[in-house]
């Protein structure tokens, strides 16, 4: 079982805040990182995958970087808004293909 | 154009029984694997199917086992059902070999008295 660390669990910030959140993950038999947002009630929706040490990948005023060498991904969220709030999972993806995730990061926007 | 779905939503069960969960892959998509996510978890990965076989299998017992169809829907069964094995089950579908998006279910919430 490879270990896949989120942090923090949780975190609240203000509407107007930035802030970012970290994965970790084995830096050995690395094939892609994931990131996805699961909003409550709804199916985890795919924010990025990344495969290169030193990609850089940004949606919107979402933007998230990989350091494959050192094992961790950071995403940051630009401006956060109320209906950001979800929990933020990253998958570490193996060169079998399987996935295996963080517990994730859970984000509360506060208007 | 379908995304992933999942039936049924909700699943209430007693320990002892057997339970089928079913998922319909994202249309184009050959490739279904399954995640079980207990309470307070990340997904856990259980077993992925293509081309009807299963091909990759995570740390569950063989209470665990599955199957998928020519048209790529799989099924998830679970054979003597304990307490533990409430959890939210989530299937995701992709294409083999590939760095790609997995699509996800909405999952189904299982629940073992």
């Amino acid at each position: 079982i490879l270990n896949v660390e989120q942090s923090p669990q949780s975190l609240h910030v203000q509407e107007g805040d930035s802030t970012n959140f970290t994965c970790s993950f084995p830096s050995s038999n690395f094939y892609a990182l994931h990131w996805y947002r699961w909003e409550t009630a709804k199916s985890p929706e795919a924010l990025f995958v990344m495969t290169l040490n030193g990609d850089e990948k940004k949606k919107g005023r979402i933007s998230a970087t990989l350091n494959t060498k050192e094992g961790y991904s950071y995403l940051y969220i630009k401006g956060s808004q109320p209906e950001d709030s979800a929990t933020y999972l990253c998958a570490y993806q193996t060169g079998a293909n399987n996935l295996f995730f963080g517990t994730g990061t859970r984000l509360t926007v506060i208007p | 154009d379908a995304g992933v779905t999942q039936s049924p939503t909700h699943l209430i069960k007693t320990r002892g029984q057997q339970v089928t969960l079913r998922c319909s892959p994202k249309s184009g998509h050959d490739t279904v694997s399954w995640y079980q996510q207990a309470l307070g978890q990340g997904p856990q990965f259980i077993f992925q199917y293509y081309e009807e076989e299963e091909r990759q299998r995570g740390n569950f017992p063989d209470r665990f086992s599955g199957h998928q169809f020519p048209n790529y829907s799989s099924e998830l069964n679970v054979n003597a059902l304990l307490l533990g094995d409430s959890a939210l089950y989530l299937c995701a579908s992709s294409l083999l070999g590939l760095a790609g998006a997995r699509f996800f279910g909405p999952g189904t919430r299982l629940t073992v008295l």
